[in-house]
């Protein structure tokens, strides 16, 4: 166990309106991860962090900005959802060294955008 | 254009035999591959693992392969377990930092009892 909360488990909401999730981790890991996962496509990586202020984009990072300002919070915020954005998101952690090379994931945020 | 590609979205097995997931990859950078499992409302999680140098990974019932020259690799479980129903997930390691993960679409694997 990770120790990976994320936050809220489930939400609805209006297209337009911005949303942010959170992903918690208790044994500060210095990297942290967001995915979407939609049917057909697997997980697709929207952007992930390597540190504190630390972040970058990743394959689908389009209409998503993230925020890492203490090692164990990255929340991931949607300026103006959309219709498209509605989906299961999952948050992960990777431990530093190269003996680590698994990602371990939280229990997702179910979203759905009206 | 998927890097990582899992062409059987789905997969039956009688309890008992051997569950063959495939998966191929387009990207020779790929230093690191990963299978994981994924319950309904529940996060993945890891199984097994191989490293790009390796051919063979095996834990317990789970065994994965690995074929360098075809982009190719797979797992086998066996024997098969109802438990084992789940969606697998194949993914592949980037080298370098960061360690981004490329994940397969996913294959739905039902265990009949």
């Amino acid at each position: 166990d990770a120790g990976i909360t994320q936050s809220p488990r489930h939400k609805v909401t209006e297209t337009g309106t911005p949303v942010t999730l959170r992903c918690h981790q208790t044994e500060n890991h210095r990297y942290m991860y967001w995915y979407r996962q939609d049917p057909g496509h697997g997980l697709r990586l929207i952007h992930y962090s390597y540190g504190v202020k630390d972040t970058d984009k990743g394959e689908v990072s389009d209409g998503y900005s993230v925020s890492r300002s203490k090692t164990e919070d990255f929340l991931l915020t949607l300026e103006s959802a959309t219709s498209s954005q509605t989906s299961v998101y999952f948050c992960a952690i990777s431990k530093a060294g190269d003996s680590y090379n698994e990602q371990f994931f939280g229990p997702g945020t179910r979203l759905t955008v009206l | 254009d998927q890097q990582v590609k899992q062409n059987s979205p789905s997969l039956s097995v009688q309890e008992g035999r051997i569950s063959i997931l495939n998966c191929d990859y387009t990207n020779s950078m790929f230093d690191y591959f990963l299978w994981y499992k994924k319950y309904p409302a529940e996060g993945p999680t890891f199984l097994i693992s191989i490293s790009s140098i390796k051919d063979k990974n095996e834990d317990g019932r789970f065994t994965v392969f690995l074929n360098k020259s075809a982009k190719h690799l797979s797992l086998h479980i066996v024997p098969s377990q109802p438990g084992d129903s789940a969606v697998y997930f194949c993914a592949a390691r980037t080298s370098g930092s960061a360690r981004q993960l490329t994940f397969g679409s996913g294959t739905q694997l039902t265990v009949l009892p």
